[in-house]
């Protein structure tokens, strides 16, 4: 069974940059894509963006140019870096695992993180 | 780009059926996958590839798809099914999520 573990700062001041990173332990961390996506307090779910084991990329159109997913396969580890944040990044933010980078179609996210609240605040 | 509409909120009499929508252009031709996620903890996917259900959910979730609706039904609703529903696509390199519903057990 796959087991996601994240960690990073929750409380960050406007304009200063975004920094988690998830573990990934119990399954294989080759062969499928790793999501970051974040949920603002009471509202929905908000997909960020992706990397696979090559380091390919894809982004939300809308974030792409602060957002950074980095992967470290010799530990296992994915992270994700969002710059100039402001109080609209305030939310819990998930890392989880994707689908496996030969499925038919897209598989869905079967495992996720335990969540981190990100706090913007002056 | 891609959206997904669902309704705010769906309340359910215990033991009955619930079903939720989730509209979108075309979804009929894509992969629909569904979560539920209660309050405080991550989304857990219910249904995935549209009817599909993952080991450990019970038969009592299902869900189809076609034309512009995919729709997820939760039968013989239990309190353990309240919390909130978000449906979710792959779209052009991008993964999308439903606006998300709140199902009430009464």
């Amino acid at each position: 069974q796959v087991q996601l573990q994240q960690w990073g700062a929750g409380l960050l001041k406007p304009s200063e940059t975004l920094s988690l990173t998830c573990v990934v332990s119990g399954g294989s961390f080759s062969g499928y894509y790793w999501s970051w996506i974040r949920q603002p307090p009471g509202k929905g779910l908000e997909w960020i963006g992706e990397i696979n084991q090559r380091g390919n990329t894809n982004y939300k159109p809308s974030l792409r140019s602060r957002v950074t997913i980095s992967l470290d396969t010799s530990k296992n580890q994915f992270s994700l870096r969002l710059n100039s944040v402001t109080a609209a990044d305030t939310a819990v933010y998930f890392c989880a695992r994707g689908s496996h980078i030969a499925a038919p179609g897209r598989d869905p996210f079967d495992s996720w993180g335990q969540g981190t609240l990100v706090t913007v605040s002056s | 780009s891609y959206e997904l509409t669902q309704p705010l909120s769906v309340s359910v009499a215990l033991g009955q059926t619930a079903r939720i929508t989730c509209g979108g252009n075309n979804i009929g031709s894509k992969n629909v996958h569904w979560y539920q996620q209660k309050p405080g903890q991550a989304p857990v996917l219910v249904i995935y590839r549209d009817s599909s259900r993952p080991s450990g959910i019970p038969e009592r979730f299902s869900g189809s798809n076609s034309g512009n609706t995919a729709t997820l039904t939760i039968s013989r609703a239990q309190a353990g099914d309240e919390g909130d529903y978000y449906c979710q696509v792959w779209d052009k390199n991008i993964e999308v999520f439903g606006t998300g519903t709140e199902v009430t057990v009464l």
